[in-house]
């Protein structure tokens, strides 16, 4: 069972244009969600995360919404830019106390030029 | 800030044979997680340590895999007869504050299973 769920496998964006990725989740009891970025052969990067309390945050460029009626989260990446091409993981945590992560499978943005 | 360092990088076995895997955690990170990722899926939980104790254990983690973090430093990960299944990318994170989550991540270990 799939608890973390990111339905769209690539994206495809034009440079300067808005980003958007979708996840949705099933466990109500996830208190943090967060965001990664991943580039061939390296280890994900984290990007930018969200408390279950808030339903914005916004770092630069970056900004994450989170409704949780809809257990739905998005992340916006405005303006686009070519460097921003990787695999970006949704990932939750907080159903227990090791706060491990739960990963989505990942979707793969390309922006082109 | 090194970051997480793991090694090898790669590593080819064959069918049968035990393999081992190196992480150095960020120096002042007390947590430590290790993470197995498979093509076109995202990272799933292995195992956890907070300092030297080995506090969870997934249930992908079969009684071939055996992790130990000695001191609370670094950690190793091994996989005794290597199984095809077991090829993947075996990934290492290190946490310092539990409130938000935030893991480091390292590089990887892509283990191939011939």
């Amino acid at each position: 069972d799939q608890q973390v769920k990111q339905n769209s496998p690539s994206l495809s964006v034009q440079e300067g244009r808005i980003s958007i990725l979708n996840c949705d989740y099933t466990n109500s009891m996830f208190d943090y969600f967060l965001w990664y970025k991943k580039y061939p052969a390296e280890g994900p990067t984290f990007l930018i995360s969200i408390s279950s309390i808030k339903d914005k945050n916004e770092d630069g460029r970056f900004t994450v919404f989170l409704n949780k009626s809809a257990k739905h989260l998005s992340l916006h990446i405005v303006p686009s830019q070519p460097g921003d091409s990787a695999v970006y993981f949704c990932a939750a945590s907080g159903s227990g106390a090791t706060n491990k992560l739960i990963f989505g499978t990942g979707t793969l943005l390309a922006v082109q030029p | 800030d090194t970051g997480v360092s793991q090694n090898p990088r790669h590593k080819i076995t064959k069918r049968g044979q035990n393999v081992t895997f190196r992480c150095d955690p960020i120096s002042e990170h007390n947590r430590l997680y290790w993470y197995r990722q498979t093509l076109g899926q995202g990272p799933e939980f292995l195992t956890y340590f907070q300092n030297e104790a080995q506090l969870e254990k997934s249930r992908l983690l079969s009684d071939r895999f055996s992790a130990e973090r000695p001191k609370g430093s670094f950690s190793t990960l091994e996989i005794q007869r290597t199984e095809q299944g077991d090829s993947a990318m075996y990934l290492c994170a290190s946490s310092l504050d539990p409130t938000v989550s935030k893991e480091y991540f390292g590089a990887g270990t892509r283990l191939s299973v011939l």
